[in-house]
């Protein structure tokens, strides 16, 4: 069965230092999200991404954010200078397209910022 | 967005059916109720989604009244492996654009040998 894989599985940082989280979705899906997670609490919705450009974007989506799609399978998310309270697991999920489609989620990647 | 509103935690026996229930008064016409499962440390997995009356597939169950405030997964002779955190979502699936996905905070499952 396709999945969603994503890169590096656990990720430490720096205060201040830009990361990128990878995700290669399934490869005839359309839609493609960022959702993350801190510990002990929900998974949050941050950005949906179609057709090459955002559909729609959370409040926790801010300037220290951006998503791209760069070569036609992966799928980044780029955090420009890392906060303590980007802390958290990053889930990317693809979705063939939106009508009552299912979105397969990624294993994650774990970020720790110090 | 209709809310939902779920337990916060099961226990469960091995071996036996597992109702959770979520409530949805708020539901509107046009929206979907879905479930998804979550093991520790894995991203969230679709179980099943249903607009009224019963949806069954080969990992559950979902009942929902013909009011649809409410609906019921059921999980049939759960075992240790279905420990994990179960999400009620309410919403509509759009024609178009992207359907983003707004988590409650789940039931935790607990199965117990």
């Amino acid at each position: 069965e396709p999945e969603v894989t994503q890169t590096p599985s656990h990720q430490v940082t720096q205060m201040g230092q830009e990361v990128i989280l990878r995700c290669v979705p399934i490869s005839n899906h359309l839609y493609f999200y960022w959702y993350r997670q801190i510990l002990g609490q929900k998974v949050e919705f941050l950005v949906s991404f179609y057709n090459n450009e955002i559909s729609e974007k959370s409040e926790i989506f801010d300037d220290q954010f951006s998503v791209e799609r760069p070569d036609g399978s992966n799928f980044t998310l780029k955090i420009r200078s890392t906060k303590l309270e980007d802390s958290a697991m990053y889930f990317c999920a693809s979705q063939k397209t939106s009508f009552q489609e299912t979105q397969y989620f990624g294993p994650g990647t774990r970020l720790l910022v110090l | 967005l209709a809310k939902t509103t779920q337990p916060i935690s099961m226990d469960s026996y091995e071996g036996q059916e597992v109702n959770i229930t979520c409530s949805h008064n708020n539901i509107a016409t046009n929206d979907y109720i879905t479930w998804y499962q979550q093991f520790p440390s894995q991203g969230p997995r679709f179980i099943i989604q249903g607009y009224k009356t019963k949806v069954t597939n080969e990992v559950a169950s979902l009942f929902i009244p013909a009011d649809r405030k409410s609906s019921t997964l059921s999980l049939p002779r759960v075992s240790l492996s279905d420990t994990a955190v179960y999400y009620c979502l309410v919403g509509d699936a759009p024609q178009t654009g992207a359907n983003n996905l707004f988590f409650g905070t789940g039931t935790r499952l607990t199965v117990i040998p």
